[in-house]
């Protein structure tokens, strides 16, 4: 079945505690993305990756780290997580499209994170 | 920055009523745009994406896009119950034709 799998699904964790969300997809996508979701503001791109080893910062990339070290694999680093990141976060892949093609993305199923 | 811009609602509508949802769009170079659904506690889907001006139908959706305008719309005909979600306008945001900025969602609420 084609997925984007993201973990953990949930996670509590405390000020400063450095955590990793993992995102993974079996789709042979060469994009991939971060989104954190917050009521009223929507999804906001945090990094994004057009290929393996190629990423860049998207709009709210501050606090946040990622890694494209394979095709597959796209984890966001929360080096020192502030309370601010207290948020639903999801992970996106996409095949290469141009315009004219559906650049449908492909969400995982999100991962709600609160930082106390 | 590019921005898309939508009435976050919520907007009720009647069973079996048409439900317009509007995005408005800064940025005159964007190619495509897309319109995601997303149920609550859930991830977004695509439902309809456009990227010529006039409309596009698929089943009970009709996408409708207006370049001069910096407008697009979707349209969801005999409006159900489980059409109830947030709605989502995209808008594609560079010339790889990967990469989007998203509206904050239209909540669309169905009332049987």
């Amino acid at each position: 079945e084609a997925q984007v799998t993201q973990n953990p699904r949930y996670l509590i964790t405390v000020t400063g505690k450095k955590l990793t969300v993992t995102c993974s997809q079996n789709m042979n996508h060469e994009y991939m993305s971060w989104y954190r979701q917050d009521p009223g503001l929507g999804l906001r791109q945090i990094y994004y990756s057009m290929n393996v080893e190629v990423t860049d910062k998207g709009d709210v990339p501050e606090g946040y780290k990622v890694s494209r070290k394979e095709k597959r694999n796209f984890p966001l680093i929360l080096e020192s997580p502030s309370p601010n990141q207290t948020s639903l976060y999801f992970c996106a892949s996409s095949s290469g499209t141009t315009f004219a093609n559906t650049g449908e993305l492909f969400f995982g199923e999100g991962s709600r994170l609160t930082v106390l | 920055q590019k921005e898309v811009e939508q009435n976050s609602g919520p907007l009720s509508v009647p069973e079996g009523a048409i439900a317009s949802l509007n995005c408005t769009y800064s940025d005159r170079g964007s190619q495509s745009f897309f319109w995601y659904r997303q149920y609550s506690g859930k991830s977004p889907e695509l439902i309809m994406f456009i990227y010529s001006n006039g409309d596009k139908e698929d089943g009970r959706f009709t996408a409708q896009l207006n370049k001069a305008s910096q407008y697009v719309s979707l349209l969801i005909r005999d409006s159900q119950p489980s059409d109830s979600a947030t709605y989502l306008c995209a808008s594609e945001r560079d010339n790889y034709g990967q990469n989007f900025v998203f509206g904050p969602g239209t909540r669309l609420s169905v009332l049987p």
